[in-house]
């Protein structure tokens, strides 16, 4: 069956620190993968998906960036922190499209708390 | 663009009271819908689905019915119960050419014993 891992749960860093948050599926070839963020009171915003290896689309210009470096694996990353990062961050993955079954998958989410 | 409306919270009822959660979409190409809940402190979990136009989703008493004309997807519960607390989604996929899965802002839901 399939799972997917995130982590960490809690992370609390300084501000014009670093991040980097990590995603992997199992089970599965080929998903569809994304970054959400759950800001308080704002909904779920599409931060990042990608279709393979090394294709990445953002949808809101910032100062996130995510790679994909091995087919089941999806890292986000920052140079610098800002307070509004804040937030919780949930990735996600969908089957290859065209193959069905396009419910998403979601990961537990991280709570990400920049001071 | 491809994008999802819902009705914003916080939506507050009594246990037994009957819920209705509004959704619409855009209509481009052919999507499916989703609603999905998130109870505190954890991810997104899938409550109902449906694929296309007049399919009804169902699940733990919960009902939404693909309406193409009207290009919605509404949420309904005949009777709520205190455990059905959670944020409620309306999401839709589009995998041709596009593989967003675009996610309405939530709906709040508290239910009062």
């Amino acid at each position: 069956s399939q799972t997917i891992h995130q982590w960490p749960a809690t992370l609390v860093q300084p501000v014009g620190s670093p991040l980097s948050l990590e995603c992997t599926v199992e089970g599965t070839s080929n998903p569809n993968l994304y970054w959400y963020r759950q800001a308080a009171g704002r909904g779920l915003q599409l931060l990042f998906y990608s279709v393979g290896i090394g294709q990445i689309s953002s949808e809101v210009p910032q100062n996130l960036s995510a790679s994909r470096p091995q087919d089941r694996q999806f890292i986000l990353s920052s140079k610098k922190l800002l307070l509004s990062d804040s937030g919780f961050y949930l990735c996600a993955w969908t089957p290859l499209a065209g193959t069905g079954g396009t419910e998403a998958f979601f990961g537990q989410g991280t709570r990400l708390t920049v001071v | 663009g491809n994008s999802v409306t819902q009705m914003e919270g916080p939506v507050t009822l009594s246990e037994e009271a009957f819920l209705t959660i509004n959704c619409t979409y855009t209509a481009t190409g052919y999507p499916s819908l989703f609603w999905y809940v998130q109870y505190p402190g954890e991810g997104l979990q899938l409550l109902l689905k449906a694929t296309k136009a007049d399919d009804k989703g169902s699940n733990k008493g919960f009902e939404a019915t693909y309406r193409k004309e009207t290009t919605s997807f509404h949420l309904e519960k005949g009777s709520v119960q205190v455990s059905d607390s959670a944020v409620y989604f309306c999401a839709r996929y589009s995998g041709a050419g596009s593989y967003q899965l675009t996610f309405g802002k939530g709906t709040k839901l508290s239910v009062i014993p």
